[in-house]
This record gives structure tokens, C-alpha cells and sequence, in this order.
């Protein structure tokens, strides 16, 4: 059963484009929503996260959207630069458990 | 160490051979946990240790999978008589246990490969 659907598996945007990747859960109890990064050959990395208390969580280049009553979240990435072509996870926890449970993945490539 | 480290980084192994992967956490960290990532595919949860016990094992794929934690530190993934839809990529990752914080930190994993 998967726990966080995400979509899409792969994504090919311009750069300087908007890349646009979606989640969606089901168990109400999750309360931390984080996104992973992982280049080939590494390990995934942290690379935001947000709790249900707040709608959107901006870093940099990279936003979270989360719309609690829809169980949604989403990764946006403005002005898109060929290094962020990664594959990109989004996971949800909630704290009782101290479990990460993740997203299939989506392939992101920036085309220069 | 300053990150979490895995041993072997890859390992090619015969059909039926044991095989015995090995993951050091983040010093302190006392949640541990092990994922399998098929090719191109998303990171599969197998098992998960708070401190050196294993509440939840619901994702090992088979009794062929143990896993195993000693002093809150290192913990070995043993995989008995391998099958070829074994070969993956085992990540492991540690996090620090302390109020609502469950940032996930991965090591570079040990890539499986049975021929």
C-alpha cells in the first residue's frame, strides 16, 4: 500500500521554467512533509520540509504548497537550472511513529 | 563520522550466497533505517530501529531479510541465500530523535548485484 502518491514520475522542463511535482496522502495523522533530492549514485538529501500548521514554506528557489483539506503537497521550483535535474521524493511522517514513508520519485530534467 | 557511511559501497554476489551489509548512523542519532531502491524505482522502507529495537519490521520482503542493531550504533542488513530480484541499491539513514524533528539523513547506499 503506498502510503504518499506522487506524481509525475518524470518531468522535463526549459530552464528558467516552473517544475511543478505533487503529493498525496491519505493517513490524517502525518504531520512533517519533507522533500528529498538524489543525484545519481548519492544518497537522497533534505532538501525542504513542512508541517501541516502553515500553507507554504519558500527556500530559496524551492516552495512547498500544502493544502491540508485536499491531503495535497507540492514541490515548486522557480527558474529551473540544469543542476537541478535530480529525482525528487516527497515523504510524510507522523511524529508517534518516526517513520519516513516516500513518494515512487520524479525524475526532473532541465534542459539548458 | 560527519555522515552516515555504508560498507560495502557495492557488492556483486552468487545466487544463493549470504551477503552482510553494514551501515554506521550519525553519532547520536538514535532512529535507523533501511530502504531498498530498485532501478529507477522509489525507496522501498524494510526496516526501522529505535535504538537497538526493531518496532516495525512490516517491510521486510522475506524471512531471507534480518536486520540487526547493537549499542545504538551500527546495524548490519543480512540477506540469506540471495535471488537475483534482490540486486538494489540499500540506503540507510539515521535521524535524531528529539521533539517533532525527523529530518532523514541518507548514506551513499551499497549497490546488490546477484549474478
Amino acid at each position: 500500500q503506498q502510503q504518499v502518491k506522487q506524481s509525475p514520475q518524470s518531468l522535463i522542463v526549459q530552464k528558467g521554467g516552473i517544475s511543478i511535482i505533487n503529493c498525496a496522502y491519505e493517513n490524517t495523522a502525518f504531520d512533517y512533509f519533507p522533500w528529498y533530492q538524489q543525484f545519481p549514485g548519492k544518497g537522497p538529501a533534505l532538501l525542504i520540509a513542512i508541517r501541516p500548521d502553515v500553507s507554504e514554506k519558500k527556500e530559496g528557489r524551492f516552495t512547498i504548497s500544502f493544502n491540508k483539506s485536499a491531503k495535497q503537497f507540492s514541490l515548486h521550483i522557480m527558474d529551473s537550472q540544469p543542476g537541478d535535474s535530480a529525482t525528487y521524493f516527497c515523504a510524510a511522517a507522523h511524529g508517534g511513529a518516526n517513520n519516513l514513508f516516500f513518494g515512487t520519485g520524479t525524475r526532473l530534467t532541465v534542459i539548458p | 563520522g560527519a555522515g552516515v557511511s555504508q560498507s560495502p559501497s557495492n557488492k556483486v554476489t552468487e545466487k544463493g550466497k549470504d551477503v552482510e551489509l553494514r551501515c554506521d548512523p550519525i553519532s547520536g542519532h538514535t532512529a535507523l533505517y533501511w530502504y531498498r531502491q530498485r532501478l529507477g524505482q522509489g525507496l522501498e522502507f524494510l526496516i526501522y530501529f529505535q535504538g537497538n529495537s526493531a518496532p516495525d519490521k512490516s517491510g521486510l520482503p522475506s524471512d531471507r531479510f534480518s536486520a540487526e542493531r547493537t549499542g545504538e550504533s551500527v546495524s548490519t542488513l543480512t540477506i540469506q541465500r540471495t535471488q537475483q530480484e534482490d540486486s538494489a541499491v540499500y540506503l540507510c539513514a539515521s535521524s535524531l530523535v528529539w521533539g517533532q524533528s525527523t529530518e532523514a539523513f541518507f548514506g551513499q547506499g551499497t549497490r546488490l548485484t546477484v549474478v
